[in-house]
């Protein structure tokens, strides 16, 4: 069974910091990873999808990796911003070949003005 | 724009009495997906279709059903809605190899 956690669960940066939010999950059989942001109250808004395939993804300020070996990925924020206040949430599927997807907790990440 | 709209947004319902969400997409995605999301916690899948295949989690209450009677429509009925049913309830699709999700819709119990 798929378990993902994300760390830290929280974090508070000033304005402009370059940070890394962490995923790390059990089964490494997988096909794909996505890393999502949620506002307070909001659905969920796909940031990057990152194939078995590919080492990273870029999108603007942000690059996501995936090392399926070690069973991690990385979500990387340049120079951020208060805007970029939200929840980010890992999730890669929940089995080989499946349609379900586990999601870890999140990290609540605060960028100050 | 093609999108995962949810309806309604906040809905308030009374301890024991049934209520319907609905979820309609315009993506032509043949999964579609329930989830409900307590504060700060993460989503938890309720169920899926894979067409008009139903998946049910083995861990979904009996008190939740779903319908979906077309690619386009979804809908989650809770039967008896309980004091631990309020929360935020994600609708989302999925084209095998991305997600989409809805605004959701904030479930109110009295």
């Amino acid at each position: 069974k798929q378990e993902v956690t994300q760390i830290p669960a929280a974090l508070s940066v000033p304005e402009g910091e370059n940070l890394v939010l962490n995923c790390s999950f059990t089964d490494s059989a997988i096909y794909n990873l996505q890393w999502f942001r949620q506002d307070p109250g909001k659905g969920l808004t796909s940031l990057l999808l990152i194939q078995s395939s590919q080492r990273e993804q870029t999108s603007g300020r942000l690059n996501a990796s995936l090392d399926k070996s070690s069973g991690r990925s990385t979500l990387y924020i340049a120079a951020s911003q208060p805007g970029d206040s939200a929840t980010y949430l890992c999730a890669p599927p929940s089995q080989t070949g499946g349609f379900k997807t586990i999601f870890g907790a999140g990290t609540r990440l605060f960028v100050k003005a | 724009d093609a999108m995962v709209i949810q309806n309604p947004r906040y809905q308030v319902t009374q301890f024991g009495k049934p209520v319907t969400l609905s979820c309609s997409q315009t993506l032509n995605h043949n999964v579609m997906y329930w989830y409900q999301q307590k504060s700060s916690q993460a989503p938890k899948l309720l169920f899926h279709y894979y067409d008009k295949d139903f998946n049910n989690e083995a861990d979904t209450p009996d008190n939740f059903q779903s319908r979906r009677p077309n690619t386009s429509f979804c809908f989650l009925d809770i039967r008896s809605p309980g004091l631990g049913d309020a929360a935020m309830y994600l609708c989302a699709t999925s084209s095998r190899n991305s997600q989409y999700f809805g605004p959701g819709t904030r479930l109110l119990v009295l």
